[in-house]
């Protein structure tokens, strides 16, 4: 069984600050995928993330995905309070063509 | 705009009663998905759907069932439900081999 391990777990930050989460395995995965989930709704994708040492930016997030692609790191500059929620992360195992191992996620909440 | 709705967001149910899930998505995906998540375990598959008809079981697929009669459907059902199957169910389609997965709002069930 191939997990993901998320790190940290709750992260708790003042507007403004800069933060990363992290999310690890010791498994290669064909491609990394980012969520966010705000509270009583579905997750939301952010980015997928194929080749490794790929780097992607969103606004004031960066996504990188480790070169071994067995790792995948989410930066966030200049936080803002709309970004609370729940970050996860999913990768797809090279054997599957549907099936996602997913984080239990890194609770981040920015305080105004 | 891709939309996956899933068509009860909160139940409450009593220990042994029949329960009914339903989820419909309007992408014309050939894949489905039916995950639970629970706080410090994420987010688990229990049943995961192909085609029409078709049907594979997840990590977790004891005390469930699913059907899937037409393509934009994906029912899930607790033939008896029990208060460990209180949680989040979330339905989720994706195209083949496709590696974003879309997500619908949630169901919150709670079973006493």
């Amino acid at each position: 069984t191939q997990l993901l391990e998320q790190s940290p777990q709750f992260l708790s930050i003042q507007e403004g600050e800069n933060l990363t989460v992290y999310c690890n395995s010791s498994s290669v995965f064909s491609s990394l995928q980012w969520y966010r989930q705000e509270p009583g709704e579905g997750p939301v994708l952010l980015v997928t993330v194929v080749t490794g040492g790929e780097v992607k930016k969103l606004k004031r997030l960066t996504f990188q995905f480790g070169d071994a692609r067995k790792d995948s790191s989410l930066h966030i500059t200049a936080a803002q309070p709309g970004d609370t929620g729940l970050y996860l992360c999913a990768g797809r195992p090279p054997d599957s063509n549907y099936k996602l191992t997913f984080g239990k996620g890194t609770l981040l909440t920015v305080n105004p | 705009d891709v939309k996956v709705t899933q068509s009860s967001r909160y139940l409450v149910k009593r220990t042994g009663e029949k329960v009914f899930l339903e989820c419909v998505q309007d992408m014309d995906h050939e894949n489905m998905f039916w995950y639970r998540q629970d706080p410090g375990l994420g987010l688990r598959l229990i049943y995961f759907s192909y085609d029409v008809k078709m049907k594979e079981k997840g990590d977790i697929p004891e005390g469930y069932s699913v059907s899937r009669e037409k393509k934009e459907r994906f029912s899930l059902i607790l033939e008896s439900a029990s208060t460990n199957q209180t949680s989040m169910y979330l339905c989720a389609s994706s195209r083949p081999s496709g590696n974003t997965i879309y997500f619908g709002e949630g169901s919150w069930l709670t079973v006493v």
